[in-house]
């Protein structure tokens, strides 16, 4: 069964403390990987696709990078604006469902 | 590039009345529509996938007749909430995918709260 787990559930960080979340999926064989911010009360963010395990991208203080089994988001030095949940979802390559198959989520706080 | 919007943001009613939310993409043109629904700390739930000219496909345990999906334009998808009880109070968002190769990657729309009274 396809499946993406997300950890930790939730993170506090001290402004400018790095860290990185984690994407842990199986699905019998990945299109994409998608990362995206939500912010209280707002619909996801669309931050990063990735394809292929290697691959990295990145935007202003987030880096993703994927591997065949994970995907990490790294933040380097976080500022309080970063703070968010973080979703991240998978879609299977099989048939022509786009249906993505999402995470829990983690709640990154950030104080300043 | 790649805004959708939704509308209304917020919306109060009755038991019993029905309730139109409408999911645009401004600036792409949108193969395929998606309808979620989220509780408080939770993720997001697929209620159903709609694209341009078709039925909606609906995830197991939604009620089709409950929530009407029209998607009659490459930007416009509306989902209706027929009857509303109070169990259907909820954060409704909707998605749109340009449906392009490689990843179909989903712009969300900015939810809208539904309250039922």
């Amino acid at each position: 069964e396809d499946q993406v787990t997300q950890s930790p559930e939730a993170l506090r960080l001290q402004e400018g403390e790095s860290s990185s979340l984690n994407c842990s999926y199986t699905v019998s064989g990945l299109r994409g990987l998608f990362w995206y911010r939500q912010d209280p009360g707002k619909g996801p963010e669309f931050l990063f696709t990735l394809y292929s395990a290697g691959e990295e991208k990145e935007k202003e203080r987030l880096k993703a990078t994927l591997t065949k089994k994970e995907s990490f988001l790294h933040i380097t030095a976080p500022k309080p604006e970063d703070s968010a949940t973080y979703l991240c979802a998978v879609q299977a390559r099989a048939g022509n469902n786009r249906k993505l198959i999402w995470g829990l989520g983690t709640s990154l706080a950030v104080n300043p | 590039g790649a805004v959708v919007s939704q509308h209304p943001s917020r919306v109060i009613c009755k038991s019993g009345t029905s309730v139109k939310i409408e999911c645009r993409s401004l600036d792409f043109q949108a193969t395929t529509m998606f309808w979620y629904r989220q509780f408080p700390k939770q993720s997001l739930m697929l209620m159903a996938t709609s694209n341009e000219g078709s039925k909606a496909t609906y995830e197991q345990g939604v009620e089709k007749d409950k929530f009407l999906i029209n998607h009659a334009s490459l930007t416009l998808s509306t989902l209706t909430v027929t009857s509303a009880h109070p169990e259907d109070s909820s954060f409704y968002i909707c998605s749109a995918s340009r449906g392009l190769e490689p990843g179909y990657e989903q712009y969300f729309g900015p939810g809208t709260r539904l309250t039922v009274t």
